[in-house]
């Protein structure tokens, strides 16, 4: 069965920074594209960006770029999303999500339970 | 970036109808689209994928079809664990972009 299991939300102040993670089991981690998907209070989805199997390329939205980054540890099957210089606009729950690929781009097939940031003073 | 339009926002319906949710996007998605479920308090999961493919273990009373720009998800003999919102994703371009969602209640 495969699991996804986001950690690391929390209460952060304007500014800050947080390090979210999420650890993976049930399938073979390192054959996957991983991304982050976020959805705000009015329950609205975002995608905010993924990464590779092997952790050399990314791609973000442009709404984040150069304030988040994400990275990986597939030895211990662990995904991160790195938050930096957060605003209020990125309270929302934060999703992992593994990506399946066709012949176009991906479709996010499994989601974790998500974890819930909250920027405020 | 590839706007998706929902519609309705909302609907409710009666057990056993059928329910149609519509999806238009901005441009040409050439079949990359997604059709999520969502209940509440729970996280989003995949129904259809490639607009017309099912994921595994979903009902096969569920069904997308469309192409080009419109799109679709029907529920045939609406259940009462359907409640939920949906949600759809293009996939043909970045940035991934969704829907608002649409979500569905019990008449």
């Amino acid at each position: 069965e495969v699991q996804l299991v986001e950690s690391g939300g929390s209460l952060v102040q304007p500014g800050g920074s947080l390090k979210l993670s999420c650890v993976a089991s049930g399938f073979t981690f390192s054959n996957y594209w991983m991304d982050w998907v976020r959805q705000t209070p009015g329950k609205s989805l975002e995608w905010i960006g993924e990464i590779n199997t092997d952790g050399s390329k990314t791609n973000y939205a442009p709404s984040i770029k150069d304030r988040f980054t994400i990275s990986r540890d597939n030895a211990k099957s662990t995904l991160y999303l790195q938050m930096s210089n957060v605003k209020s606009d990125d309270t929302a729950i934060y999703y992992c999500t593994n990506v399946y690929y066709g012949l176009l781009l991906g479709w996010f097939a499994y989601w974790g339970q998500g974890t819930l940031v909250t920027v405020s003073s | 970036d590839i706007q998706m339009t929902q519609s309705p926002a909302s609907l409710s319906a009666s057990l056993g109808e059928t329910v149609t949710i519509e999806c238009r996007a901005s441009e040409d998605i050439y079949n990359g689209l997604a059709w999520y479920q969502q209940k509440p308090g729970k996280s989003p999961q995949l129904l259809i994928y490639n607009a017309n493919s099912l994921h595994t273990g979903v009902p096969s009373r569920f069904s997308g079809s469309g192409s080009g720009t419109q799109y679709s998800l029907k529920i045939n003999s609406l259940q009462s664990e359907d409640v939920a919102s949906y949600f759809c994703q293009q996939y043909y371009n970045y940035p991934y972009t969704f829907g608002a969602g649409t979500k569905l209640e019990l008449k």
